[in-house]
């Protein structure tokens, strides 16, 4: 099946900091998203984003499909965006299935 | 948007008991639901596929007869956890799609479950 890696595993930031999440993955995909997993374990969708850029106030992604990676970009960060951050995609030949990246761990410290 | 309700969201059993979790698509049917299991710091697995009125699809590794799922009607799945021990101790989350949005963006997380049993 499809490998989705993302890095770093971990990341402090210090409030205010930017920083960028990266996400490989082995084979195309016809859907790719992010979601936030607050400290409660709910799953927050951030991007659906299979290609582009898209933006929603201080976060923003990129996908480039041909290269077959995603960047998550974080600015400005504040003690809320901790949590983990998972890569998750779908290909065309696993409908619903979705396949989650190891995530990266995110503290943003005061 | 679309709601999908998970419940309860956390639940402490005794060991060798059974546990229901519930997954209910609030605001359009779902003929399609996926349960997944997230081990403490780790990444959230694909547990089984559950298809309103058949059965339910299990991943390679996961034990149907432990983990029973039915999808009895169009906005209601159910993961039953059986004869439950403290290695089945874990966070539960199923998802939900309603349309055949083959692109995938029509699936929709609900809050999830964690599950301690003692």
């Amino acid at each position: 099946g499809i490998q989705v890696e993302q890095s770093p595993p971990d990341l402090i930031l210090q409030e205010g900091a930017n920083s960028t999440l990266r996400c490989n993955f082995s084979d195309s995909v016809n859907n790719l998203q992010w979601f936030h997993q607050n400290p409660w374990g709910q799953l927050i969708n951030l991007f659906y984003i299979p290609s582009g850029t898209k933006q929603n106030g201080r976060l923003s992604a990129t996908t480039v499909a041909t290269e077959r990676y995603s960047l998550l970009y974080i600015s400005s960060s504040q003690t809320t965006d901790s949590g983990v951050y998972f890569c998750v995609v779908m290909t065309t030949d696993s409908w619903g299935k979705f396949q989650f990246g190891a995530g990266t761990q995110v503290v943003v410290t005061p | 948007g679309a709601v999908v309700s998970q419940h309860p969201s956390r639940v402490i059993c005794k060991s060798g008991t059974s546990v229901k979790i519930e997954c209910r698509s609030l605001d359009f049917q779902a003929t399609t639901m996926f349960w997944y299991r997230q081990f403490p710091k780790q990444s959230l697995m694909l547990m089984a596929t559950s298809n309103e009125g058949s059965k339910a699809t299990y991943e390679q590794g996961v034990e149907k007869d432990k983990f029973l799922i039915n999808h009895a009607s169009l906005t209601l799945s159910t993961l039953t956890v059986t004869s439950a021990h403290p290695e089945d101790s874990s966070f539960y989350i199923c998802s939900a799609s309603g349309t055949a949005d083959f692109s995938g963006n029509t699936i929709y997380f609900g809050e999830g479950s964690w599950l301690t049993v003692v």
